[in-house]
């Protein structure tokens, strides 16, 4: 199985400034099939990218994805009070499917 | 706007069985494929099933395989997850989540809809 490991653990940023999460694989993930999710307290995740570099729905253009093989970003560009919360990367590589143990972007 | 509903959680003894439901609207149920993922408390996330659209094929985690079965009900727009010989370790939120693709052919899997999922606590 593809092991996800999220970096850092937890980012401490003021609000309007920028994060960058970051992601990497344990082997490649082969044309970029890779999703980022965010939680917040006592919510379901929400899917905020898909295809490594793809927003899903409604997901403001602040929020960017790139990388490609072993190594995964997600750039949230000026980070708004509702962008404080966890992010999960998921691989969709190979089967089972996995996901990172997750960054938390908290106010600095 | 798809919905997705858990239902059936609660606290159960080790080595017992449990019936998770979700009920799905919004979509055309019968065309998309459907996960369980679950979340131990403070803990991240883990993919625990899938079931094809049509229900043909059936995925699951090695750390549920041959305990739980995943299964779906078409005509009612249900899915749901048999949980036997449940462990202290399966305690979590379990979310039903909806599938990127419709009618399967997609390379890999990841979730676009999720319900508000429903906590298990298997305590003794």
């Amino acid at each position: 199985e593809i092991v996800m490991t999220q970096s850092p653990a937890t980012l401490s940023v003021s609000p309007g400034e920028r994060a960058t999460l970051s992601c990497r694989a344990s082997q490649s993930v082969s044309s970029s099939y890779l999703s980022w999710y965010q939680q917040k307290p006592g919510q379901a995740p929400r899917l905020l990218m898909y295809g490594t570099s793809t927003r899903a729905t409604g997901v403001p253009a602040r929020f960017s994805g790139s990388g490609s093989g072993t190594e995964f970003t997600l750039t949230i560009s000026s980070l708004q009070s509702e962008d404080f919360a966890v992010y999960y990367c998921q691989q969709y590589n190979n089967w089972p499917v996995t996901f990172g143990g997750g960054t938390k972007v908290e106010i600095k | 706007q798809v919905q997705l509903v858990e239902s059936g959680g609660g606290v159960v003894q080790p080595g017992k069985s449990l019936t998770l439901s979700c009920a799905a609207s919004g979509f055309t149920f019968s065309s998309y494929g459907l996960h369980w993922v679950r979340q131990a408390p403070g803990k991240g996330l883990e993919w625990v099933a899938f079931i094809s659209h049509g229900g043909n094929n059936v995925f699951s985690a090695d750390s549920v395989k041959g305990r739980f079965t995943i299964s779906r009900d078409d005509s009612k727009n249900s899915l749901s997850l048999q949980m036997n010989s449940l462990r202290v370790d399966d305690t979590a939120v379990y979310y039903c989540a909806k599938d990127y693709c419709p009618g399967g052919g997609c390379h890999g899997h990841y979730f676009d809809s999720w319900g508000q999922g429903t906590l298990v606590t298997v305590s003794s």
